[in-house]
């Protein structure tokens, strides 16, 4: 079956520009994660969905970041007046359940590279 | 919070090498723990996991056993190959994934 996408894949953006970022994930997943990759780095947790409510927004960077879900499927994450220091790789992932503590993997879309000029 | 150190690379080795990649964890419950891959140009997908405590995981030649004990997962492979080459990521999930800062490994022919 399909896996989790991503779009756009690469996307350059002004300074002060919005941008959203869409994900798929695999059907039937409940759970939906974003993550950033800043070049060189390691990857920041940055929100959680559990169906289409977010428990856990605690990553976002500022309250220029949002993100939602609808349906149990699609998230969009939206960041306002892009900066330079946004720029990375932003992946999304997705699991069966977020449950703490349950052992299901979380599999990782190709990711959006965010490039603010 | 929880949190994951992983050994800093880049580490470069030849071919037919044994490699090692270490992992220490800290977390207040008992997490699964993972590790992730990223080959040149590709994106992350797992390479194994570990759900309680003395599990090992394996795949690819790779094996990494949770120990409790020593709050470890060290990631090994007895020898590596130049398709091995790729930047791994130690992670622990209670719910949302924590990971390490990330390894690069570089393997010569």
């Amino acid at each position: 079956g399909a896996g989790v996408s991503q779009s756009p894949s690469n996307k350059v953006t002004e300074k002060g520009k919005d941008v959203e970022l869409r994900c798929d994930p695999i059907s039937g997943h409940t759970a939906l994660y974003w993550y950033r990759q800043r070049l060189g780095q390691g990857l920041e947790f940055l929100i959680y969905f559990q169906g289409n409510s977010a428990p856990d927004k605690s990553g976002l960077p500022s309250d220029r970041f949002s993100a939602e879900r609808t349906g149990e499927s699609v998230s969009t994450l939206t960041i306002q007046r892009t900066q330079q220091e946004d720029s990375a790789v932003y992946l999304c992932a997705s699991s069966l359940s977020g449950l703490a503590g349950d052992p299901y993997e979380q599999y990782f879309g190709p990711g959006t590279r965010l490039t603010v000029t | 919070g929880d949190s994951v150190t992983q050994m800093e690379g880049p580490v470069t080795l030849s071919e037919e090498a044994f490699l090692t990649i270490n992992c220490t964890y800290t977390a207040t419950g008992y997490p699964s723990l993972f590790w992730y891959v990223q080959y040149p140009g590709e994106g992350l997908q797992l390479l194994l996991k570990a759900t309680k405590a003395d599990d090992k995981g394996s795949n690819k030649g790779f094996e990494a056993t949770y120990r409790k004990e020593t709050t470890s997962f060290h990631l090994e492979k007895g020898s590596v190959q130049v398709s091995d080459s790729a930047v791994y990521f130690c992670a622990l999930k209670e719910y949302k994934l924590s990971f390490g800062a990330g390894t690069t490994v570089t393997v010569r022919a």
